[in-house]
């Protein structure tokens, strides 16, 4: 099966630059698109970066999206830290017999 | 802008029906798919269902085959996700999701809705 293995929690101060990793088992990270979502305490989802590196409108480039496949994971790098970043970040993406595969979700603390 | 509105739901009791919806603005349904995604409180996110493009085809995940049909209004521009038989474990907020094509597959998810919560309780 494959599956998305996530950081349970990551830490940094206002204005650093933060990642978190999204590591796949059981199939390639790079066959499928990866993608980042935001939810903020009490709301609604929003997706950060589809597609591996693609920003929605809206979304600040301080958000960047990457594919490592010698270490088969992903990553999404937030730089200029800012306090309503503190927030849950899941990662996604899919394979021939899921079209919905979850990482467990980060939660950053922005100290 | 993009804006997907979610509204419908409300207390239900188990074995009940509900019926969601999702007003959709700032683009054309047509081309682009269109999913139901779930969470309960304090749980992770779940795909429910998907429509795609062309509106003739649907999807839905394994626990909700046969008691959920998602569909379609194009002139209305308006989603649908007809919910029976509900269960105590279907109780979460429900999120309309627009894609980034109008072929389902691999779910890709580009813009969310704000919710509508669904609560299944006697």
């Amino acid at each position: 099966n494959f599956m998305l293995t996530q950081p349970h929690s990551v830490s940094e101060s206002p204005g650093k630059t933060v990642t978190i990793s999204c590591t796949a088992s059981g199939g390639s990270i790079s066959t499928n698109y990866v993608q980042w979502y935001q939810q903020r305490p009490g709301g609604a989802p929003t997706t950060v970066i589809y597609e591996d590196d693609q920003r929605p409108s809206g979304v600040p480039d301080r958000f960047a999206g990457s594919i490592d496949s010698s270490s088969n994971s992903a990553s999404l790098t937030i730089s200029g830290l800012k306090p309503e970043d503190e927030a849950d970040y899941y990662c996604q993406s899919y394979d021939d017999s899921e079209p919905w595969v979850f990482g467990g979700g980060t939660k950053l603390t922005v100290l | 802008e993009v804006q997907l509105v979610e509204s419908g739901g409300g207390l239900v009791q188990p074995g009940g029906s509900l019926r969601l919806s999702c007003a959709a603005s700032g683009f054309t349904l047509s081309n682009y798919v269109i999913y139901w995604v779930r969470q309960a409180p304090g749980k992770g996110l779940e795909w429910v269902s998907g429509i795609n493009g062309s509106g003739k085809s649907t999807y839905y995940a394994d626990f909700v085959k046969g008691r959920f049909t998602m569909s379609r209004d194009t002139p209305k521009n308006t989603l649908y996700l007809q919910m029976s038989s509900l269960a105590v474990e279907d109780t979460a907020t429900y999120y309309c999701v627009k894609g980034v094509r109008p072929i389902f597959g691999g779910i890709i998810a580009q813009y969310w809705g704000q919710g509508t919560l669904v609560t299944v309780s006697s």
